[in-house]
């Protein structure tokens, strides 16, 4: 079936580094994706949302890249620190009234 | 703080025990969802509701799990007769508006099964 995933379950960056997260998605049909970070214990934290028609969305720090052509998304964390160390998941809307799909999430690791 | 918000936030019981658990969501918020999350996977989508309205479940929802949300405000989840397998993190999320739009999570329930 189609799903969303990611091409690395696990990532260490230096701090103060930049970080890219992937993540590839199958459903054709998605046009609207969020971003989430969630540390121990804790609920998903939304981070940043992109829609279809646009490839590119910045924020305090994060980038979101959407590649429709080949399904693909990124999240960009500029000067990585180590707060922002957690699991970060993908998510796609395909509309509406579907509900929002979570890929498996990675995790990444800030090295002080 | 008035993001959501979910009680207990642990809960260990004996297999065939009935539990449930309750979420508060954001106050404006229409849309209340819940998501079920084991160790080292994305949350998994259980069901959601519109107002007071059930909209949909999942496929893979057994009989034994049920929400309600009577007054549009808070919701219930309660699970029958557990299982080890439904060992998990239960989130609760909510939106406001008509889809597409962000869901903001509350902390969840974490259910040990013995």
């Amino acid at each position: 079936g189609e799903s969303v995933g990611l091409h690395l379950p696990t990532l260490s960056v230096q701090e103060g580094d930049n970080s890219i997260i992937n993540c590839a998605y199958s459903n054709s049909a998605s046009d609207y994706f969020i971003w989430y970070k969630q540390e121990s214990g804790k609920g998903p934290q939304f981070i940043i949302d992109i829609r279809s028609n646009m490839d590119k969305r910045q924020g305090q720090r994060v980038t979101v890249l959407l590649n429709k052509t080949v399904k693909h998304l990124s999240l960009q964390i500029a000067a990585t620190q180590p707060g922002d160390s957690a699991v970060y998941f993908c998510a796609e809307f395909s509309s509406g009234n579907t509900p929002l799909v979570f890929g498996k999430g990675t995790r990444l690791s800030v090295i002080a | 703080d008035t993001g959501v918000s979910q009680d207990p936030r642990h809960k260990i019981t004996k297999r065939g025990q009935n539990v449930t658990f309750r979420c508060d969501p954001i106050s404006e918020h229409n849309r209340l969802y819940w998501y079920r999350q084991t160790l080292g996977q994305g949350p998994e989508f259980l069901t959601y509701f519109q107002n007071e309205a059930q909209l949909e479940k999942s496929r893979l929802l057994s009989d034994r799990f049920s929400a309600e949300r009577p007054k549009g405000s808070f919701s219930t989840l309660e699970i029958q007769r557990t299982e080890q397998g439904d060992s998990a993190m239960y989130l609760c999320a909510s939106s406001f508006g008509q889809g597409y739009e962000k869901l903001f999570f509350g902390s969840g329930t974490q259910l040990s099964v013995l």
